[in-house]
């Protein structure tokens, strides 16, 4: 398995929503990342888990809540988000925290819209 | 980690090679040059990467100057399938263990293959 799958695909919520993201990969990756895409812009990092640990979080607000349940699984919880916070979130996994001939693997996102 | 800059937009004829530019002329010593490119809708896609040595893989070849100030990423027969933003980026490879890293998308070259 070289995927990195994302669920759900698309989500729909409302401001005083609480959803969660889901991320998962098989390829024994230590390292994991989520990162935000705005239409017509670069992904942006969020978040790095490093070894199941929270190792950079990018100022990230407080609505926006990660978790690595364990060495395969990175969830985001959402709460109260505002509609600026549409956008795809993107999952990516690597080696470890210092990609070497393999780069990072992305998901195909979730594409997140708040109501 | 050095800056990249790449032009906004490019267009290749299908079947023919694309010569995507890449300058950077910060990099330093340790600063390895990445490339991924990102479909539409979909997460980004490692394609290459490389230090000082041109490098080439099924993907693509990468070729970086001798004063490593500037490199090219080359698809030798572009097909429609290659219409995507490619992400040029350049950072550093620690050694150590136990230190994050982030991966910094900067704005990209937008390739249209025509027909």
């Amino acid at each position: 398995d070289t995927e990195v799958t994302q669920t759900p695909k698309h989500l729909v919520m409302g401001m005083t929503n609480k959803k969660s993201l889901k991320c998962e990969q098989h390829m024994g990756h230590r390292a994991m990342y989520w990162y935000k895409q705005k239409a017509k812009k670069p992904p942006e990092l969020m978040f790095v888990y490093s070894y199941e640990k929270l190792s950079i979080n990018e100022s990230v607000p407080s609505r926006f809540s990660p978790e690595c349940p364990n060495s395969s699984l990175l969830n985001l919880h959402l709460h109260a988000l505002q509609p600026e916070d549409s956008a795809l979130y993107l999952c990516a996994s690597s080696q470890d925290q210092n990609p070497g001939n393999y780069g990072y693997t992305f998901g195909s996102g979730t594409r997140l819209t708040v109501v | 980690d050095a800056k990249t800059t790449q032009p906004t937009s490019m267009d290749c004829a299908e079947g023919r090679a694309a010569n995507l530019p890449c300058n950077h002329s910060t990099i330093s010593g340790n600063e390895y040059v990445y490339w991924y490119r990102q479909i539409h809708s979909q997460g980004p896609q490692y394609i290459i990467h490389g230090l000082k040595n041109n490098e080439t893989n099924e993907m693509a070849s990468l070729i970086i100057t001798e004063d490593r100030k500037s490199s090219t990423l080359i698809l030798p027969h572009a097909t429609l399938r290659d219409t995507a933003v490619y992400y040029c980026i350049v950072r550093a490879r620690s050694h150590y263990t136990g230190t994050a890293s982030k991966l910094t998308f900067g704005t990209g070259t937008r390739l249209q293959v025509t027909l």
